[in-house]
């Protein structure tokens, strides 16, 4: 079964630094562009940026560029999203999404089940 | 800001044929392949149309996609009570050089 597996949620405050993460299992991981995204309490989707694993070409969503790191360890099939200095209106929903083999315009067809990171003092 | 604008909000009672517009321009939906997401409460995200009309396995064929133009279309018929989701347009922005989501829309069966 095609699966991306996220870590828990987390609680951290303004500041902090984080690092969440998303592992792949069923498919080749090193192959498939691995998305991002943002869903703020009670709001919609946002694409924050992909990479892709086999050799860590990134891309940013220009709202997104110098505000989050997104990286990858093929070896270990795991994509991670990083943010150095926390903010509370990072407080949100992440999830992370496999783009389509067909192409980055065909959108995503496997979610991970999502990450909760509230920033809160 | 969603470069894709979608109503806020459908509606319509159980059997009935409900449809989703959505709002683009020449940098992604005029040029690009058009995707819909279904995200039901609590739940992440699922792929319900790619590639503008296609719909993955396992989704229903009351599910349809269309494409005019900069704007697009999600249709459902035969309208079901577990259809009650956020529904999402998508598309690549090739001035964005970016994936963008559309703002929403919040179906509710009646």
């Amino acid at each position: 079964e095609v699966q991306l597996v996220q870590s828990g949620a987390e609680v951290k405050k303004p500041g902090e630094s984080l690092k969440i993460s998303c592992k792949g299992s069923g498919y080749s991981f090193p192959n498939s562009w691995i998305a991002w995204v943002r869903q703020m309490p009670g709001k919609g989707l946002e694409w924050m940026g992909i990479i892709y694993p086999g050799d860590s070409d990134t891309r940013y969503s220009p709202s997104f560029e110098g505000q989050v790191t997104i990286s990858a360890d093929k070896s270990i099939s795991t994509a991670y999203l990083q943010w150095s200095s926390l903010k509370a209106s990072d407080t949100a929903m992440y999830y992370c999404a496999r783009h389509s083999g067909l192409g980055l315009s065909y959108g995503m067809d496997v979610w991970g089940q999502g990450t909760t990171v509230t920033v809160s003092s | 800001q969603s470069v894709l604008t979608q109503p806020p909000s459908a509606s319509g009672t159980p059997g009935q044929r409900v449809t989703i517009s959505c709002s683009g321009s020449s940098s992604n939906i005029g040029i690009k392949t058009v995707n819909w997401y279904q995200q039901l409460p609590g739940t992440a995200p699922k792929v319900l149309i790619y590639s503008t009309n296609q719909r993955p396995s396992g989704v229903p064929d009351r599910f349809s996609g269309s494409k005019s133009g900069t704007s697009a279309s999600l249709a459902i018929s035969g309208l079901q009570s577990e259809d009650e989701a956020d529904y999402y347009c998508a598309a690549w922005d090739d001035s964005l050089d970016a994936y963008v989501f559309g703002t929403g829309t919040k179906v509710t069966v009646l």
